[in-house]
Formats: structure tokens, C-alpha cells, sequence
């Protein structure tokens, strides 16, 4: 089983539409985790950060992360064609330095 | 804003040759590391580093080697460069601690190998 499992997609949606994106991971000791939107050609920037379990909401964007389900989401209201990017989810157990990446979700929001 | 530059967006070298590929950040950050991101594979370690002159293998460090003299800046060196090399490299940087783990990327270098 895959550390970090995440729908590669691709996900295309109409511009106005909420958008679900998710990831699931099997290792407990993950208390820290992040979203990351990548454009194409470009280098993935930091969106949401979270840690341990509960919603954090940032304008259009809520992560949410459900520890005793190992399943952590990213929502985007009212999405926008500004929004079409690669999505990475990245998690870390606080203690190596090291983040363990999903490999990422494609979203198209068509205008 | 945490900046983290690398040394050029578009590279095109020939098999054998020796490649660096330089990373610099400007927010005193201990953390250092060098990814490569292929279509289907994701984000894959290849070194990081905690320390000036400290180093460790990541995930796939064959054919590849760094060099932290100082703590701005880390290089990643293929020192025989192959077509299997061919890729897009990302530097990132991060504080160090346990509820900072946060990595901030460079804007990558799509590196081609002929």
C-alpha cells in the first residue's frame, strides 16, 4: 500500500462548480499536512496548512483533515479558470524533515 | 515572501556531460532539498540537506550528487549525464522544526538530455 494515494484525475469542471479533491494515507504518525497548486511549467506553491485533524478555511479554499479516517480534502467554491492547476497533497510526521507528496490531482474549470 | 530562485528555467545538455543545477534562498531556512517530477511518478526525493555541509540520500539518489558550502545555497550535480536524467528538477526549502515543515519550491528547471 502507497504512503499517500491520490485521484490523478484529470478532474474538469464548469467555472462556478465546488470542487472536491482528496487524498488518503496509511502512515498514523502524519500529523501535518498541506495543499499545494502547481501551474503548468511553474513550481508547486504552498495553499492550505493544516495540522492534525479539523477544517481550516482560507476564501474560497477549506481543507479538511479526518485523522481517524486517514483521508484529508481540499474544497474550492465558486471555482474559477484561474483555478485550473495541479493539485499535490503533502503530509509529514513533524519529525525528518521530510514531506511525503501524493502525486497530484489535474483541474480544469471551464469557463 | 520566502523567494527560492534557481539558476535557470530551461537546460539542454548532452549525454556525459557534467550539469549543475544551482538553488538559492533568501530566508535563512536550515532545510534544503532537490526533488524531480516526472508524469506519473510525482515528486521524487532525490538529496536533502539540514545543515551547510550536511547531506542525505533521498529516495533516488543515483547518478546524482550536492555540494551546501554555504547556507543559502545548494547544487545538484549529475555527473554523467544520461537521456534517464531528463526531467523537470525542483529546489525547495523549509525551517527546521517539528510544525514547520512547510517546503517552499523554486520555479523549476526542465532539464532535456540529448
Amino acid at each position: 500500500q502507497k504512503e499517500v494515494e491520490q485521484d490523478p484525475g484529470p478532474l474538469s469542471v464548469p467555472e462556478g462548480a465546488i470542487v472536491s479533491l482528496n487524498c488518503t494515507y496509511s502512515n498514523s504518525a502524519f500529523q501535518y499536512f498541506m495543499w499545494y497548486r502547481q501551474y503548468s511549467r511553474k513550481g508547486p506553491e504552498l495553499l492550505m496548512y493544516t495540522y492534525s485533524s479539523g477544517n481550516k478555511e482560507d476564501g474560497r479554499f477549506t481543507a479538511q483533515v479526518d485523522k481517524s479516517s486517514k483521508y484529508i480534502s481540499l474544497f474550492i467554491r465558486d471555482s474559477q479558470p484561474s483555478d485550473s492547476a495541479t493539485y499535490l497533497c503533502a503530509m509529514s510526521g513533524g519529525s525528518n524533515y521530510k514531506l511525503t507528496f501524493g502525486k497530484g490531482t489535474l483541474l480544469t474549470v471551464n469557463p | 515572501d520566502v523567494k527560492v530562485t534557481q539558476s535557470s528555467r530551461y537546460l539542454v545538455k548532452r549525454t556525459g556531460e557534467k550539469v549543475f543545477l544551482e538553488c538559492v534562498q533568501d530566508m535563512d531556512h536550515e532545510n534544503m532539498f532537490w526533488y524531480r517530477q516526472d508524469p506519473g511518478l510525482g515528486l521524487r526525493l532525490i538529496y536533502f540537506s539540514y545543515d551547510v555541509k550536511m547531506k542525505e540520500k533521498g529516495d533516488i539518489p543515483e547518478g546524482y550528487s550536492v555540494s551546501r558550502e554555504k547556507k543559502e545555497r545548494f547544487s545538484l550535480i549529475l555527473e554523467s549525464a544520461s537521456t534517464n536524467q531528463t526531467s523537470m528538477y525542483l529546489c525547495a526549502s523549509s525551517f527546521s522544526g517539528p510544525s514547520t515543515d512547510t517546503q517552499y519550491f523554486g520555479p523549476g528547471t526542465r532539464l532535456t538530455v540529448l
